[in-house]
């Protein structure tokens, strides 16, 4: 699976937009990109995924560039219940798809 | 939809003791399920994946004796952690795949393992 570069931590005001970036430079053509959460001592909780289009859903929005080689997930108005380390992860979809999970992004929203 | 469900959320167990951790899939069927490891402020570790009515896959450097998984059915996989000892306390984690194309895996909330 391809490997994923993500920012280690950023802030973001309570009620303000949360773009969170991510860099799949290596991505194949059947892999999809995957966004998940994971707050303190839970398990992780998806978000989103796409292949090439931009998504959309209750959650947040994905931005795939052109390319495929990075995306942009954004949480339209972050709240304080969006704390959290959001990874960003490519891998192929359908039965027993792994995902590798690197180290991720710490988001810390602040009032 | 969705939801996976994890059984206990944490155990203490003494050292040498055998512990079973329960996983399911509660409003779906999962041919596959998936069991992970996660240490203090690191990652998830991908241990194995617990394929139904046959033998899990292991990750290179997890034993597969030490961490036996069972997937009886489409709607539960357990892993239990054999003589158990201090070095495997860490969070244990399942995930379960839909099945079909284009379908996200869901996590359960994890077990957390604590041996004496």
């Amino acid at each position: 699976d391809a490997k994923t570069t993500q920012p280690p931590s950023m802030d973001c005001a309570e009620g303000r937009a949360a773009n969170l970036p991510c860099n799949h430079s290596t991505i194949s053509g059947n892999e999809y990109v995957y966004w998940y959460r994971q707050i303190h001592s839970q398990g992780p909780q998806y978000i989103i995924h796409g292949l090439k289009n931009n998504e959309t859903n209750e959650m947040a929005s994905l931005i795939i560039t052109e390319d495929r080689k990075s995306s942009t997930l954004i949480l339209p108005h972050a709240t304080l219940r969006d704390t959290a380390v959001y990874y960003c992860i490519v891998a192929n979809t359908g039965t027993a798809s792994k995902l590798t999970f690197g180290t991720g992004t710490r988001l810390q929203v602040t009032l | 939809g969705a939801v996976v469900s994890q059984h206990p959320s944490w155990v203490i167990c003494k050292s040498g003791t055998s512990v079973k951790i329960e996983c399911r899939s509660l409003d779906f069927q999962a041919t596959t399920m998936f069991w992970y490891r996660q240490f203090p402020k690191q990652s998830l570790m991908l241990m194995a994946t617990s394929n139904e009515g046959s033998k899990a896959t292991y990750e290179q450097g997890v034993e597969k004796d030490k961490f036996l998984i069972n997937h009886a059915s489409l709607t539960l996989s357990t892993l239990t952690v054999t003589s158990a000892h201090p070095e495997d306390s860490s969070f244990y984690i399942c995930s379960a795949e839909k099945g079909g194309t284009n379908q996200p895996q869901h996590f359960g909330d994890g077990t957390r393992l604590s041996i004496l």
